[in-house]
């Protein structure tokens, strides 16, 4: 069965701080696609990155990079320089042939 | 393109009552989802249709939850009778395929059972 594990469940981060997310995964297939979405204030539901079982490359985006590795079957989320806006709860997920979220780190950047 | 579309975005009902939210999903996705997301649980998928077909419905809570998808651009969840217990924010979200693409959301639609 698959699992996901966000064991962060809140964390407070002054402006400018670098901060990073984990993200722990558990899964049976060698086929398998990670994502991360970000949940604002406003209710939504954001999707940031997916991730594939095959593509271990590290990705970076603007302020934003994550960083996949098989060996530890983490999908960690990393913000460089946290704003005030990245405050909201980030979720990573796991899917198979459906999606799973984990239960959520909820980010907060004070100014 | 509209995204996701939830109908209604907010729902006050009286316990015992049948509740009924709709979806309708992004034009040409085949996959759609529905989850539940509280505070206790998180966000729980509920069911997963593929090309309208139920493929996973072991998330449904119990008998009181249902869910149809009668068509590609249509789909319900029902619950009856309803329970304080159900009061929750209900997403549906749509892909283009079950795995390995990204899900869209709508916007949710927050349930309160009194």
């Amino acid at each position: 069965a698959q699992k996901v594990t966000q064991a962060q469940t809140e964390i407070s981060v002054v402006e400018k701080e670098d901060v990073t997310l984990d993200c722990v995964y558990e899964t049976r297939d060698t086929t398998y696609y990670l994502f991360w979405y970000k949940q604002p204030p406003s209710g939504e539901l954001v999707f940031l990155i997916r991730r594939n079982s095959f593509d271990e490359q590290n990705e970076i985006s603007g302020r934003y990079s994550w960083n996949f590795q098989k060996s530890t079957s983490s999908f960690n989320f990393t913000i460089t320089a946290s704003q005030v806006v990245d405050s909201a709860v980030y979720f990573c997920a796991l899917s198979e042939y459906d999606m799973r979220f984990g239960a959520g780190t909820r980010l907060t950047v004070k100014p | 393109d509209a995204g996701v579309i939830q109908s209604p975005r907010h729902e006050v009902t009286e316990m015992g009552q049948e509740v009924t939210l709709r979806c309708k999903p992004i034009s040409g996705h085949n996959s759609l989802f529905w989850y539940r997301q509280t505070m206790m649980r998180g966000l729980e998928l509920l069911i997963y249709f593929n090309n309208n077909v139920p493929i996973d419905d072991s998330g449904m809570p119990e008998d009181r939850f249902s869910a149809k998808m009668p068509n590609a651009s249509f789909s319900t969840l029902k619950i009856q009778p309803s329970e304080p217990r159900d009061s929750a924010v209900y997403f549906c979200a749509s892909s283009y395929t079950g795995g390995g693409v990204e899900a869209f959301f709508g916007q949710g639609t927050r349930l309160t059972v009194v």
